[in-house]
């Protein structure tokens, strides 16, 4: 089955910029969506199709994707986006919803 | 506004089942995939389940399949997972959520969750 490997953890000081990554076999020809889990609340979906903003999230937060691997790019980093964020993929081979193992973002 | 509420978590024995339940309003919930997905203590997301908005696909992770049952109630706005011979491993906090048009689709609402602890 399709995995999403993910680094277990990054950390920024505020105002920096912060990448998350998630490598997958051949993840640009997928669609990948992201999501933010703040602590104890209920995971918010922050970048879609790649590099798709739902409404209410800030232009700081991007999306990109090329070859094995897919970025999520968060500019000019709040204390309040302190979170853990997962990479997500539909995996046409199995037919299984798949999702990274998850990033959490520590902001100095 | 759309809300998702689950009820129906608890404790139950290896070996026992339990019933979940999520109330959807705020969206047209016919038009809607919709999924379960879930959390074990400390760790990352793990999908469970999805079914079409008519119910005539349906899908599941391996782990699960043969022992849970996702359905639906477009009449009353439901969405449910029936979980049988439930084991250690199936301890997560489970959220009910819409799945824009399934394949390629974004979970894109989810409710706050209910806990599952299987345990003795």
């Amino acid at each position: 089955s399709y995995v999403l490997i993910q680094p277990p953890s990054v950390s920024v000081a505020p105002g920096e910029t912060a990448r998350f990554t998630c490598g997958g076999n051949n993840v640009a020809f997928q669609s990948v969506h992201w999501y933010q889990q703040k602590p104890g609340q209920a995971p918010v979906l922050v970048i879609c199709y790649d590099n798709d903003r739902p409404s209410g999230i800030p232009e700081r937060f991007s999306g990109s994707s090329s070859g094995n691997t897919a970025t999520l790019t968060i500019s000019r980093v709040e204390a309040g986006d302190e979170a853990d964020y997962y990479c997500q993929v539909w995996d046409g081979g199995s037919d299984h919803w798949v999702f990274g193992g998850g990033t959490k973002l520590t902001v100095l | 506004e759309v809300q998702l509420v689950e009820s129906g978590g608890g404790l139950v024995q290896p070996g026992g089942s339990l019933r979940l339940s999520c109330a959807a309003s705020g969206f047209n919930f016919n038009n809607f995939w919709m999924s379960w997905v879930r959390q074990a203590p400390g760790k990352g997301l793990e999908w469970v389940a999805n079914i079409k908005r008519d119910g005539s696909e349906i899908y599941y992770v391996d782990s699960v399949k043969g022992r849970f049952t996702i359905s639906r109630d477009n009449a009353k706005h439901s969405l449910f997972l029936q979980m049988n011979s439930l084991r250690a491993e199936d301890t997560a906090v489970y959220y009910c959520t819409t799945l824009e048009k399934g394949p390629f689709g974004k979970f894109d609402d989810w409710g706050q969750g209910t806990l599952v602890t299987v345990s003795s």
